[in-house]
């Protein structure tokens, strides 16, 4: 089946603009996960949604940073005035219904951000 | 917060040696999980470890969850040339953090034909 897909792949932006970054889980997961992974480095927790709720936003690095699931399906990362220092790959996770399969996050390829 | 430390950081094998690597934590995790990720894509998972103590296989992939919960290794034998990539442990410490992904560093593996 369809795993998770990010969109865009790749996203230029120009610093102060804002930014979208869409994730669709694996069909019929009811958590989704948002990580940040810098150059070299190993996935940092953002925020955390069970169904339409989010549950755990500590990972967000600043109020920036903005993060939805309105039908507890998709959902979308926005970021706000876009720093430098915001630059990385931006990855989705998803995770299943049953307690075992909600400790497994299946990743997306992530979007990477750039900006200039 | 909490901390997982992953060695070695890279190693440079030939192609049918064994390859083993592993993480290490300040404090006590539920589940352990084994991703490999290759250059612009996404961490695929490997193998998942939810039970202290646990020894499970996938092909040539071992991995064990410690009996203290605060580590983890993953074996890999007779490596081929695919099994290049960056691998990263993970730990669920569930509780309050749950639903959280707490990663290590990545070692790097190269192998050569």
């Amino acid at each position: 089946g369809a795993g998770v897909s990010q969109s865009p792949r790749y996203k230029v932006a120009k610093r102060g603009q804002d930014v979208a970054l869409r994730c669709d889980p694996i069909s019929g997961h009811v958590s989704l996960f948002w990580y940040q992974q810098a150059l070299g480095q190993g996935p940092e927790f953002l925020t955390y949604f069970q169904n339409e709720a989010q549950l755990d936003k500590s990972g967000l690095p600043s109020d920036r940073f903005f993060a939805e699931r309105p039908e507890g399906s998709v959902s979308t990362l926005k970021i706000q005035r876009t720093q430098q220092e915001d630059s990385a790959v931006y990855l989705c996770a998803s995770s299943g219904r049953t307690p075992k399969s909600q400790e497994t996050q299946y990743f997306g390829p992530g979007t990477r951000l750039l900006v200039l | 917060g909490q901390q997982l430390n992953q060695s070695p950081q890279s190693m440079f094998i030939q192609e049918g040696e064994d390859v083993s690597m592993n993480c290490t934590s300040s404090s006590i995790f539920n589940t352990w999980l084994w991703y490999k990720q290759d250059p612009g894509e996404g961490p695929v998972l490997l193998i998942a470890l939810y039970k202290a103590g646990e020894l499970t296989s996938n092909g040539r992939l071992t991995a064990q969850f410690g009996i203290t919960r605060k580590d983890s290794f993953l074996n890999i034998s007779a490596s081929i040339p695919s099994d290049v990539g960056i691998y990263f442990c993970a730990g669920n410490a569930g509780g309050t953090s749950y639903g959280k992904l707490t990663f290590g560093q990545g070692t790097i593996l190269t192998v050569h034909p």
